[in-house]
């Protein structure tokens, strides 16, 4: 069956540390890959989009690899800061162009 | 420019009613897609909606339907309301089907059914 997985434990960082938070899918083939943060009562925000040709991807202290051999994405925030707390979210765009959502990755920085 | 806007926030109904959520997505984005979100299953694709016609839909009973109107604007609809239909229903929209620039959502509908 078709999956998307992402870390359902909480990570807990010391401010400073750079996070790294994954996601693994399963018989998916992705025409490219997004990251998403949203904080709690809100909708997700749109951080970054990856293309399954692509490697690696960087938005100031964010950084995502795509690494579709290994079916796998790995979301980079270099110097976290407390407001970096959220939860995170991978979403899949197939080539039908239907997004499947991760159930998210919720991220605390302590100060 | 203005957001997604969702309307009502926070909605109560009792098993057995039916609701409608309204989403207006920014101006000039045509494409509009539903979400459900709750603890345990996360976002969950009901349809998208693009030139007032359904291109995607999810894997959701015929209780829920959408439609889309000439200005963009879409509603959702679920009929029958049962408990576990209690859920973040999230609206979000982008220029086109498949567009790369990622959604834009609106901050979601909270539906309690008691």
């Amino acid at each position: 069956s078709q999956k998307i997985e992402q870390n359902s434990e909480a990570l807990n960082i010391q401010e400073g540390k750079t996070a790294t938070l994954t996601c693994n899918y399963t018989n998916y083939s992705p025409a490219y890959l997004q990251w998403y943060r949203q904080d709690p009562g809100r909708g997700p925000v749109f951080l970054l989009l990856i293309r399954e040709n692509e490697k690696e991807k960087r938005k100031e202290r964010l950084k995502v690899t795509f690494d579709t051999t290994l079916k796998q994405s790995l979301f980079h925030i270099t110097a976290s800061q407390p407001a970096d707390s959220a939860t995170y979210l991978c979403a899949l765009v197939t080539g039908g162009f239907k997004t499947i959502f991760g159930a998210g990755t919720r991220l605390f920085v302590k100060a | 420019k203005a957001g997604v806007t969702q309307t009502p926030r926070y909605l109560i109904k009792t098993r057995g009613q039916q609701v409608t959520l309204s989403c207006s997505p920014i101006s000039g984005h045509r494409s509009v897609s539903w979400y459900q979100q709750t603890p345990g299953q996360g976002l969950q694709f009901l349809f998208e909606y693009f030139s007032e016609t359904q291109r995607n839909k999810g894997n959701f009973p015929g209780r829920f339907s959408g439609r889309q109107f000439s200005n963009s604007r879409s509603e959702m609809n679920v009929s029958t309301l049962e408990l576990g239909d209690s859920a973040l229903y999230l609206c979000a929209s982008s220029p086109s089907t498949g567009d790369r620039s990622g959604y834009t959502f609106g901050s979601g509908t909270r539906l309690t059914v008691v």
